[in-house]
């Protein structure tokens, strides 16, 4: 069965500073990729997806993603970071022939001290 | 697109009592996912339907939960003698599509808390 690892569970930033969140994921074949942010209350707002091609994605709010095959990894970046940015990040895959359910990581926690 | 709406937000019950909560997905979209989030945790699936028919269950959907989508638009989530493992963030996702690849828009999900 496929799986996300979020090693993270909480990191911290100074506004302005690089970003990047760690995503490690288990399936078999190509996966279809995901990163999702939460805020406090609220449900889950899509930032980028990855199907296939290029394997660098650029999504909403300044955020892009990499996926490495060879790493299995699909780490979020953001080059300087808002205080507005400060919120929960999950990383998610969907199978093929699955219906597109989303398998979720445990989710980082992102703090930005001004 | 008004986006997905869940009713509602917050439902506070006593053990043992029956609740129900509601999602309008945006309506074009076919397909309506149900999620269950607990503090410090992603969210894990439930269920799906496509139109009117759930096409999965996962087996954390024990008996006590029920799921319908009776004309393909809006579902309902009932959760019958609830426990109080039952507390958690129920959150509602759509879709629009047949592939496996489109994005799942959620709502703001309903906290049910269980005293």
């Amino acid at each position: 069965a496929q799986s996300v690892t979020q090693p993270d569970i909480h990191i911290t930033v100074s506004e302005g500073a690089s970003l990047e969140l760690r995503c490690n994921y288990s399936y078999g074949a190509t996966p279809y990729l995901f990163w999702y942010v939460q805020s406090p209350g609220q449900g889950l707002q899509l930032l980028l997806k990855y199907f296939s091609g290029d394997t660098l994605v650029q999504g909403i709010k300044g955020f892009e993603a990499e996926f490495k095959r060879s790493q299995s990894s699909f780490n979020l970046r953001k080059p300087s970071v808002h205080w507005s940015d400060a919120a929960e990040y999950f990383c998610a895959v969907a199978t093929t022939g699955g219906g597109n359910k989303l398998t979720f990581g445990t989710g980082t926690q992102l703090k930005v001290e001004l | 697109d008004t986006g997905v709406s869940q009713d509602p937000r917050h439902k506070i019950t006593k053990r043992g009592q029956n609740v129900t909560f509601r999602c309008d997905p945006i309506s074009e979209h076919n397909r309506l996912y149900w999620y269950r989030q607990t503090l410090g945790q992603g969210p894990e699936f439930l269920t799906y339907f496509q139109n009117e028919a759930q096409l999965e269950k996962s087996r954390l959907l024990s008996d006590r939960f029920s799921a319908e989508r009776p004309k393909g638009s809006f579902s309902t989530l009932e959760i019958q003698r609830t426990e109080q493992g039952d507390s958690a963030m129920y959150l509602c996702a759509s879709s629009l599509g047949q592939g496996d690849n489109s994005p799942l828009h959620f709502g703001n999900g309903t906290r049910l808390t269980v005293t």
